[in-house]
């Protein structure tokens, strides 16, 4: 059936270094991949999306890699503040045309000032 | 200028009830879902609707009937609340099938 996992769990990083939370998907026709943020008690709300027409996207710290072949993307976050602190969420769109999004377990990343 | 709503915020109740949760979007879009986000903080699609149309029916309990009366509203109710139920719902909206997601604030479900 459709899954995506998604490695680490828990990342703890310094305030200034990177973070990279990686996913990988089963279902092969899969084509857009989105990265939720979600702050405790809050919502999650989208930070990036690529689509499977292109590699890679980048938004000032925030970039997304996609490997087709490999079926894996990551999420890569440069220079990381205390505010970057939060639960992140990979996902999938099913090839299904449904909407059907399949997330992934989750990140909590922390970043120590 | 909320664009993905829900109510309520918490909903605190005892086994056996019957209870709903509603949403509403004013960003003009087409299609509409519930999730269940649950205590290991792991979400999962429930019910979609497009205009109207029931497009994606997950397997969920019976006990759960989504109702779209028109394209900005999705509501949920759930029938003999069980304590597993006791999670946060979250309602979302895109413009399309495979467009972007957008939120809401999510109603946090307590069955006691």
């Amino acid at each position: 059936g459709e899954n995506v996992e998604q490695h680490p769990s828990t990342l703890s990083v310094q305030e200034g270094d990177s973070a990279v939370i990686k996913c990988t998907y089963s279902d092969s026709a899969s084509n857009y991949f989105p990265w939720y943020k979600q702050e405790l008690g809050k919502r999650p709300q989208l930070i990036i999306d690529i689509r499977s027409n292109v590699g890679e996207k980048k938004d000032q710290r925030i970039a997304v890699t996609l490997n087709k072949t490999a079926k894996h993307f990551s999420l890569h976050i440069t220079e990381t503040q205390p505010e970057d602190s939060a639960v992140y969420f990979c996902a999938a769109h099913g090839s299904s045309n449904t909407g059907k999004l399949i997330f992934g377990q989750g990140t909590t990343l922390q970043v120590k000032p | 200028d909320t664009a993905v709503s829900q109510t309520p915020k918490y909903l605190v109740t005892q086994m056996g009830n019957d209870k709903s949760i509603k949403c509403e979007q004013n960003l003009g879009h087409d299609t509409m879902y519930w999730y269940k986000q649950d205590s290991k903080k792991f979400l999962k699609i429930m019910f979609s609707y497009n205009n109207k149309e029931l497009i994606i029916n997950e397997t969920v309990p019976n006990r759960f009937s989504p109702k779209s009366p028109d394209k900005a509203h999705l509501n949920l109710h759930i029938n003999s609340l069980e304590l597993g139920d006791s999670a946060v719902y979250f309602c979302a909206s895109s413009l399309g099938r495979t467009d972007t997601q957008y939120f809401g604030p999510g109603t946090r479900l307590t069955v006691l």
